[in-house]
């Protein structure tokens, strides 16, 4: 069954420390993977997309196949990244998103 | 121009009643989604409207639960005989065409059943 696990809710670093947000996918099909990002107060929106292969406010993510997954990364993370953070799974057989259960990143000062 | 709108932002109701939740999407976008946000659950999807085609009903937890897209536009999301277990935050996005496929989401209606 097609499933997105992010094993962390909660992902608490220093200012200025790397870090990476952990996202797992299951599929057998061509996956498209995103990350969405909710701010608080805010509503979801889209941060970043694989197929674009872009870097976002820092942020970068490279689909593995091999192992499954789509970890979101920033190598220097600033307070105002602190937000929920969902990785979500597009089939290529329908446009339903998958999304994970999503990662609380609160970066301290 | 607007972004998705939806209302009411905040529904409070009691356990049995019936709720319609709306959503205006994006002007011109053809793709509709209703997805549900519950507190540690991630979004789980509900349903999908497209253009004219039949609705993608697989998400829709229950009967009581059922959706409907009046002239491609305009969506209302009705639960009937609500439960405690359905409270949670109600989200809508719309999609337009192009091959982004990016969603773009509403604020969404926390619905509270006492």
């Amino acid at each position: 069954a097609q499933r997105v696990t992010q094993p962390e809710k909660l992902l608490s670093v220093f200012k200025g420390a790397p870090v990476e947000l952990k996202c797992n996918y299951s599929y057998s099909g061509s996956p498209e993977l995103f990350w969405y990002v909710q701010y608080s107060r805010q509503r979801l929106q889209l941060l970043l997309r694989h197929i674009s292969r872009e870097s976002i406010k820092g942020f970068t993510a490279d689909l593995n196949k091999g192992e499954t997954s789509f970890h979101l990364k920033k190598p220097f993370a600033q307070e105002e990244d602190s937000a929920m953070y969902y990785c979500a799974l597009l089939m290529d057989s329908s446009y339903k998103l998958i999304f994970g259960s999503g990662t609380r990143l609160l970066v301290r000062p | 121009g607007a972004g998705v709108s939806q209302s009411p932002s905040n529904k409070v109701t009691e356990k049995g009643k019936d709720v319609e939740l709306r959503c205006d999407p994006i002007s011109g976008h053809t793709a509709l989604y209703w997805y549900r946000q519950s507190l540690g659950q991630g979004l789980e999807f509900l349903i999908y409207f497209q253009g004219n085609s039949a609705p993608d009903k697989s998400g829709l937890p229950s009967d009581r639960f059922s959706a409907e897209r009046t002239g491609g536009s305009v969506s209302t999301l009705t639960i009937q005989r609500t439960q405690q277990e359905d409270s949670a935050v109600y989200l809508c996005a719309s999609k337009g065409g192009g091959s982004y496929n990016e969603q773009f989401f509403g604020p969404g209606t926390r619905l509270t059943v006492l």
